[in-house]
């Protein structure tokens, strides 16, 4: 059984570009939610997909956009990039909607902003 | 808007020690109160889970205490091991919702 992967692990971008962050969810699990980790702060929510559909959205502008995809894997997107978006950007995925905290997160993904 | 406060910021506890870090939240609407532990590199991991209606849980070396009317709420880490040194976060799910709202961390560093 895998777990969740996120690629690429690092990147780097500059203001104004777009960004793709990809993300496998642990087999068996329909369900993935996106967070954003600023340095020395607590994951925020930015998201979450179920079964292909956006079900629940944290306070982020309309450029973070995301997919999910038959298999249950995700994307975030995010457009005219900003330098606050430097952060870890963590997904995690889970077995249905009973949320009772048990989500596996994966390593996440470093994006820097110059 | 709902936030959870968590101190201290940073804990350093001799190896045997007892650590502590506290939460308190602003909102009764929450369902859960889960901890979270993360290592440098790694994603957030659930460590142990309350439900408002339970004022103490224990699993092992972890108990988490709940004082519902003080919206507070503590995690001990009893007889701490230089493996336990990590960020820990708490959190709130709230009611009828699937996003976790966490603290800002509260990075343990235990002393051999």
């Amino acid at each position: 059984e895998t777990g969740v992967t996120q690629s690429p692990t690092h990147l780097i971008k500059t203001r104004g570009q777009q960004v793709t962050l990809r993300c496998s969810s642990q087999s068996g699990h329909n369900t993935v939610s996106w967070y954003q980790q600023a340095l020395g702060q607590g994951p925020q929510f930015i998201f979450q997909y179920y079964r292909e559909e956006e079900n629940g959205r944290g306070n982020f502008p309309p450029r973070f956009s995301g997919l999910q995809f038959p298999n249950y894997s995700s994307e975030l997107n995010v457009n005219a990039l900003e330098l606050d978006d430097s952060a870890l950007y963590l997904c995690a995925s889970s077995s249905g909607l009973t949320n009772t905290g048990e989500l596996f997160f994966g390593e996440g993904s470093r994006l820097t902003v110059l | 808007q709902q936030q959870v406060k968590q101190s201290p910021q940073s804990l350093i506890v001799q190896k045997g020690g007892i650590s502590i870090i506290n939460c308190a939240y602003e909102n009764t609407a929450f369902d859960y109160f889960p901890w979270y532990q993360q290592f440098p590199g790694k994603g957030p991991a659930l460590l142990i889970a309350i439900r408002p209606d339970v004022s103490e849980k224990k699993e092992g070396r972890f108990t988490i205490s709940f004082n519902k009317s003080a919206k507070q709420f503590s995690l001990h880490i009893m007889d701490s091991q230089p493996g336990d040194s990590a960020t820990y976060f708490c959190a709130a799910i709230p009611n009828r919702d699937d996003k976790i709202i966490f603290g800002k961390g509260t990075r343990l560093h235990i002393l051999p």
